[in-house]
């Protein structure tokens, strides 16, 4: 079992759909990202909060919008996403963004996304 | 243009044998590298980690080689299990620049029994 939870698994939604994605850690980390999957390609990385700050955001398109609310969740925010954005989004957490000793980043199993 | 690179896209080991995976690594402020190995339908897991003061980690039946003037590192895994199959990903980041991984294409390793 993963200690960063992702929900949903699974996600349809139409181009003019908004949804949400969800992940939660309790492992008191302090670091939080978002990384996109397409299919037989390695994760990528999309945005990374440190202490509940938007530390980076690697040029991801507006049509999504990262949220943490607290220092255990992190929401990633869809609306109007092409048939391209279909992808596996991982969320993974780590204990800081700037260990004096990196630590390893621990993810989610990621939710699933198709863009009809 | 690839950082890191896996130029092994699929290894096929028989049960009990090694298993080596390898990756190669183009920039050279990379001080702190990762294994991860992933099933279908799930996230990356965590394997074993290297920082660049050292050339070997061992942790049970996985240890990392870095060779660093070579800009290379290896995962040897033995004896290989069936439950070993997955899709293998090496990762790497520079220390004190934001934890970010830079990840390999991925091998995927086959178990024979």
């Amino acid at each position: 079992d993963t200690e960063v939870t992702q929900t949903p698994k699974h996600l349809v939604m139409g181009m003019t759909n908004k949804k949400s994605l969800k992940c939660e850690q309790h492992m008191g980390h302090r670091a939080m990202y978002w990384y996109k999957q397409k299919a037989k390609k390695p994760p990528e990385l999309m945005f990374v909060y440190s202490y509940e700050k938007l530390s980076i955001n690697e040029s991801v398109p507006s049509r999504f919008s990262p949220e943490c609310p607290n220092s255990s969740l992190l929401n990633l925010h869809l609306h109007a996403l092409q048939p391209e954005d279909s992808a596996l989004y991982l969320c993974a957490s780590s204990q800081g963004q700037r260990d004096r000793y990196n630590s390893p980043l621990h993810f989610g199993n990621g939710t699933r996304l198709t863009v009809t | 243009d690839q950082q890191v690179k896996q130029n092994s896209p699929s290894l096929s080991v028989q049960e009990g044998r090694i298993s080596i995976l390898n990756c190669d690594y183009t920039n050279s402020m990379f001080d702190y590298f990762l294994w991860y190995k992933k099933y279908p339908a799930e996230g990356p897991t965590f394997l074993i980690s290297i920082s660049s003061i050292k050339d070997k980690n061992e942790d049970g039946r996985f240890t990392v080689f870095l060779n660093k003037s070579a800009k290379h590192l290896s995962l040897h895994i033995v004896p290989s299990q069936p439950g070993d199959s997955a899709v293998y990903f090496c990762a790497a980041s520079v220390r004190n620049a934001g934890n970010m991984l830079t990840f390999g294409g991925g091998t995927r390793l086959m178990v024979k029994p």
